[in-house]
């Protein structure tokens, strides 16, 4: 099983800013996924990061607000972008394999 | 855009077993039959998967019909602590989920 750690684990930022998230894998994968948790909902697919190649956003999600990096085969990062209150949510990494593993999650506050 | 069909809640008495249904009438021959929980806001956990044949491991048993449009996750025993949502999914490659089934289990 993949051992997955996120930085940091919760943030309050203000309107209008931007914050990284990052996601370590203690094992090399293919693909790791970003998630979206709105409170008391789903969890929902941003995007999906492949070393060496652009990320694939999902609909309703554009790269401009969340921009992603995947700089090698252990790590991601998820950047949130001119952030709203609407951003408020967890975000959580996953990497694939027979069982696809979650991270903790990221709890954002935006005020 | 999940691609199936849980009710929204179940209780489920402690000691007894946990039966949570699944639809997956849309499912692709080369997906398989997922199920996670996620509790009080953790990252979602692994329960167990499977393609056609029933299968068990030491948290649960996954049963999926013949014409694999449906399945049943089985909480033999159930414990408080499995109180949790937890979310079918048929996926090749990526977990897309749904709104899930909360399980409560009641003492």
């Amino acid at each position: 099983s993949a051992v997955i750690s996120q930085k940091p684990s919760r943030d309050i930022c203000q309107r209008g800013t931007s914050l990284t998230i990052q996601c370590q894998v203690d094992s090399q994968v293919t693909m790791m996924f970003w998630y979206r948790q709105q409170p008391g909902q789903s969890l929902t697919l941003i995007a999906t990061a492949n070393q060496g190649s652009e990320a694939t956003y999902e609909s309703g999600f554009v790269i401009d607000k969340f921009p992603i990096s995947r700089p090698n085969l252990t790590f991601s990062t998820l950047t949130v972008s001119n952030m709203s209150p609407e951003d408020s949510s967890i975000y959580l990494c996953s990497v694939d394999g027979a069982e696809q593993f979650f991270g903790p999650g990221t709890r954002l506050t935006v005020l | 855009d999940a691609k199936t069909t849980q009710p929204p809640s179940m209780d489920c008495a402690e000691g007894r077993a946990a039966n949570l249904p699944c639809n997956h009438s849309t499912i692709s021959g080369n997906e398989y039959v997922y199920w996670y929980r996620q509790i009080h806001s953790q990252g979602p956990q692994y329960i167990i998967h499977g393609l056609k044949n029933n299968e068990t491991n030491e948290m649960a048993s996954l049963i999926i019909t013949e014409d694999r449009k449906s399945s049943t996750l089985i909480l033999p025993h159930a414990t408080l602590r499995d109180t949790a949502v937890y979310y079918c999914i048929v996926s090749y490659n990526d977990m897309r989920f749904g709104a899930g089934t909360r399980l409560t289990v009641k003492p």
